[in-house]
């Protein structure tokens, strides 16, 4: 039972357009959402996260929105670049009864294409 | 060094053979995550690690499947007599605890083959 899903395998945009993309969870509980990014043969990176508390947070060409009551989250790159082409994965965490945080739950990712 | 160090970063076994996976966290970052990535697939959760013991091992697929850590740094993940099914890559991650959340560095992962 997958509790952070992304519906989305593939995405191809055309270079300097948007794009979206989208990831969806089950546990209400989750306190964390984050953003990784991985190359082939390469670990993941951290890219952009956002606190259950908040519903949106920019970072450059980057923004994560936050959409609690829906339990759905995305990421926005804007203007996408050939570089942007990389498997973006969305993950949930959850903070443990001593405040830090516990594991962390990954979906199945979404290849990004971006053509120039 | 600088960043999560795993290795072999290729191992190609025999089918029943045991392997042994290296994970040399950030110095300091006292959890430790394992997780998988078969073909095709996203990253699976095997288990996690604060200090030296194992809060959440909840994702190990089977009792073939076996992991350690010692001194709150080097974690050793063992998988015995080991079936084609268990070829995948091996990512480790770690962080620093502390209130909050915290960014999770990855390693390069270990490219498993059972042949």
């Amino acid at each position: 039972d997958q509790q952070v899903k992304q519906n989305s395998p593939s995405l191809s945009v055309q270079e300097g357009r948007i794009s979206i993309l989208n990831c969806d969870y089950t546990n209400s509980m989750f306190d964390y959402f984050l953003w990784y990014k991985k190359y082939p043969a390469e670990g993941p990176t951290f890219l952009i996260s956002i606190s259950s508390i908040k519903d949106k947070n920019e970072d450059g060409r980057f923004t994560v929105f936050l959409n609690k009551s829906a339990k759905h989250l995305s990421l926005h790159i804007v203007p996408s670049q050939p570089g942007d082409s990389a498997v973006y994965f969305c993950a949930a965490s959850l903070l443990n009864y001593g405040g830090s945080q516990g594991n962390l739950i990954f979906g199945k990712g979404t290849k990004l294409s971006v053509k120039p | 060094g600088a960043g999560v160090s795993q290795s072999p970063s290729n191992k190609v076994t025999e089918k029943g053979k045991d392997v042994e996976l290296r994970c040399d966290p950030i110095s300091g970052h006292t959890a430790l995550y394992w997780y998988r990535q078969r073909l095709g697939q996203g990253l699976e959760f095997l288990i996690y690690f604060q200090g030296n013991s194992a809060p959440d091992k909840s994702g190990l697929p089977s009792d073939r499947f076996s992991a350690e850590r010692t001194g709150e740094s080097v974690s050793t993940l063992t998988i015995q007599r080991t079936q084609q099914e268990d070829s995948a890559v091996y990512l480790c991650a770690s962080s620093v605890t502390g209130t909050g959340w915290a960014e999770a560095f990855f390693g390069q992962g270990t490219r498993l083959t059972v042949v």
